[in-house]
């Protein structure tokens, strides 16, 4: 069955460092997501993206963030100056359509430190 | 904006047990998403609904649309079947997902 897969699972850095998320979709989704989960809290929306950019953002999804879809396959994350309040799980997704199911990521779970 | 809220926020049952959990939202949506997230944090989608009722195995959704309301209920619940139940929403026109704050479910052999 396809599945959407996340590396790293786990990323330790260091407060100001930058990171990269790495998403792999499912190949014939067309919509893309990044969600986060800080610990003991609800899932966040970050941003949504199609056709090459973004359709939707958060006011989470600062200056600090940015998306990309380098190669057709990878979707990924960057945070370009990490803080400690950074620190969470983040999830990608995809969906073939809008307003269809959505397919979720195992999760990176990032700790700023 | 569309608020989602979820009861009860913890739930300890025993095995067998007929479980259900609800959902409620604030303004209208075009779906409603029922989840699944495993202690280790991954998150499975088991219900895409935006009217009636839907089964899957022992678990089944329902939605009320005018009621704004919806429930997850797990028939014969087992010990595999803990772990945290998320309900979210989409609205028209807008692809991200509202999530409500989850419901932890402990299934006690």
């Amino acid at each position: 069955e396809p599945e959407v897969t996340q590396t790293p699972s786990h990323q330790v850095t260091q407060m100001g460092q930058e990171v990269i998320l790495r998403c792999v979709p499912i190949s014939n989704h067309l919509y893309f997501y990044w969600y986060r989960q800080i610990l003991g809290q609800k899932v966040e929306f970050l941003v949504s993206f199609y056709n090459n950019e973004i359709s939707e953002k958060s006011e989470i999804f600062d200056d600090q963030f940015s998306v990309e879809r380098p190669d057709g396959s990878n979707f990924t994350l960057k945070i370009r100056s990490t803080k400690l309040e950074d620190s969470a799980m983040y999830f990608c997704a995809s969906s073939s359509r809008v307003n269809t199911e959505a397919f979720f990521g195992q999760g990176t779970r990032l700790t700023v430190v | 904006k569309n608020e989602v809220e979820q009861s009860p926020q913890n739930l300890t049952a025993q095995e067998g047990e007929f479980i259900t959990i609800n959902c409620s939202y604030s303004v209208g949506i075009s779906a409603l998403h029922w989840l699944q997230q495993h202690p280790g944090g991954g998150i499975v989608s088991l219900f895409m609904l935006s009217s009636g009722k839907k089964k899957h195995g022992r678990l089944i959704a329902t939605i009320n649309i005018q009621e704004k309301h919806s429930s997850l209920h797990i028939t014969a619940s087992h010990p595999r079947d803990s772990a945290v139940y998320i309900c979210s929403i989409s609205n028209f026109g807008n692809e991200k997902l509202t999530f409500g704050t989850g419901t932890r479910l402990t299934i006690i052999p």
